[in-house]
């Protein structure tokens, strides 16, 4: 049964970068038809999609973060990752990673536990 | 802003059922998912592409649509139904994923 894990800081100071990363268990990164998503929340509010890397490694990311954004596959460790550049406040969230595909595009079937991640001076 | 919309707050007595919808454009072309948060928990997938159920989630859960609406509905809610409902589909150009800002239900 595949599992996912996300870690990473959880306190950043505006500008700075975070970087988070997601331990796959129970299967393959590099397997598969998957789409390895992150998805965030800020406190309080929605869920908003950021990005996917494709198991082919195409990478798909939401328009508004784009600029910002990177996420890779580490093979090696069986994780994928998520960077994103210049946070500020807005970004404080909690991050979670996910994966998309054995239902079909579009079912984010297995999540993460989640990682919240603080922006602030 | 969200391509697709929901109600924010919905609520249902117990053993009642409650219809939760999403609209949107995009839904007259795309399928949608849906998934139910309860706090300080991460999202459970309940329903996808249109009317199909994982494994171990209760029947009392379907999904619909009709033009721009898809629909949530639990047939005889639970107290352990009580949660954020959050849909989720493609956006209006059909290259990336929106979520709809998520309705609260309380059973009452």
């Amino acid at each position: 049964q595949v599992q996912l894990q996300g870690s990473g800081p959880g306190l950043l100071k505006p500008s700075e970068t975070l970087s988070l990363t997601c331990t796959v268990s129970g299967g393959s990164v590099s397997s598969g038809n998957y789409y390895w998503t992150w998805i965030r929340q800020p406190p309080g509010k929605g869920l908003e999609w950021i990005g996917y890397i494709y198991s082919s490694g195409s990478t798909n990311y939401n328009p508004s973060l784009k600029s910002r954004l990177t996420i890779s596959v580490d093979m090696s460790k069986n994780q994928f990752s998520l960077k994103v550049t210049s946070v500020t406040a807005a970004d404080t969230a909690v991050y979670y990673c996910a994966r998309d595909g054995a239902f079909g595009p579009g079912a984010f079937e297995i999540w993460g536990q989640g990682t919240m991640v603080t922006v602030s001076s | 802003s969200s391509e697709v919309t929901q109600d924010t707050a919905v609520s249902v007595a117990l053993g009642q059922t409650v219809r939760i919808t999403c609209q949107g454009d995009s839904l007259r072309t795309y399928s949608a998912s849906w998934y139910q948060q309860k706090p300080g928990q991460a999202p459970v997938l309940v329903i996808y592409v249109k009317n199909n159920r994982p494994s171990g989630i209760p029947d009392r859960f379907s999904g619909s649509s009709s033009g721009n609406t898809v629909s949530l509905t639990i047939t005889g809610a639970q107290a352990e139904d009580e949660a954020d409902y959050y849909c989720h589909s493609r956006d209006s150009s059909g290259n990336y994923w929106v979520f709809g800002g998520g309705t609260k239900l309380t059973v009452l």
